[in-house]
């Protein structure tokens, strides 16, 4: 189906595992982006991609690693998972980098 | 830096009661504003946007109208339905690929 998705739905894992949040967009947009969303915070910015190659950080990129091989995947890769990075996870794309599409999202939880 | 304020929830309306929203922002220049819509259980959706001063976005029923002289995106609403349940985020982008949240409004309407 054509879109935006993310898996898994729901993960739980225990702390200094590594996790991997799967993103994936049919639309070829050329901005992808992560963001986090906690309780009183709104969403933060992870990271962001504007083509395949081509990551840079955002508000809070500490503990996250990313990568674009392809333009239509976007992994976001928790190192070493720590309890103050459950929370839920939303990927997003975007053809000009103006108005973005949000996938579903994931939910996280560190033990 | 850029940032964006919005009215603190939670908001619990009974059907066909107004709804305002209030939002106001800080940044310079001349940014681009957005309502995002957050239904349970799913991802944002964009709702609205405005891109210049004096523009008014609409949609669903929804209107806001970007006032520079305010700093303000205020979201309204004139008859809200129970299927209007949820959670309203307001946005701003400078240009640069990359949104700036508010901590998101959860409105509930009763039937």
């Amino acid at each position: 189906d054509a879109g935006i998705t993310q898996s898994p739905r729901y993960k739980i894992t225990e702390t200094g595992r590594q996790v991997t949040l799967m993103c994936h967009q049919t639309w070829s947009h050329s901005y992808m982006f992560w963001y986090r969303q906690d309780l009183g915070h709104g969403l933060r910015l992870i990271y962001y991609s504007a083509a395949a190659d081509i990551t840079d950080k955002g508000e809070v990129p500490d503990g996250y690693v990313v990568s674009r091989s392809k333009t239509e995947n976007f992994p976001l890769t928790l190192e070493s998972a720590t309890r103050s990075q459950t929370s839920v996870y939303f990927c997003a794309s975007s053809p000009a980098g103006d108005t973005q599409y949000f996938g579903p999202g994931t939910r996280l939880t560190v033990l | 830096g850029d940032s964006v304020t919005q009215m603190e929830g939670p908001v619990t309306l009974s059907e066909e009661a107004f709804l305002t929203i209030n939002c106001t922002y800080t940044a310079t220049g001349y940014p681009s504003l957005f309502w995002y819509v957050q239904y349970p259980g799913e991802g944002l959706q964009l709702l609205l946007k405005a891109t210049k001063a004096d523009d008014k976005g609409s949609n669903k029923g929804f209107e806001a109208t970007y006032r520079k002289e305010t700093t303000s995106f205020h979201l309204e609403k004139g008859s809200v339905q129970v299927s209007d349940s949820a959670v309203y985020f307001c946005a701003l982008s400078r240009g640069d690929y990359k949104l700036s949240f508010g901590a998101g409004t959860t409105v509930t309407v009763r039937a």
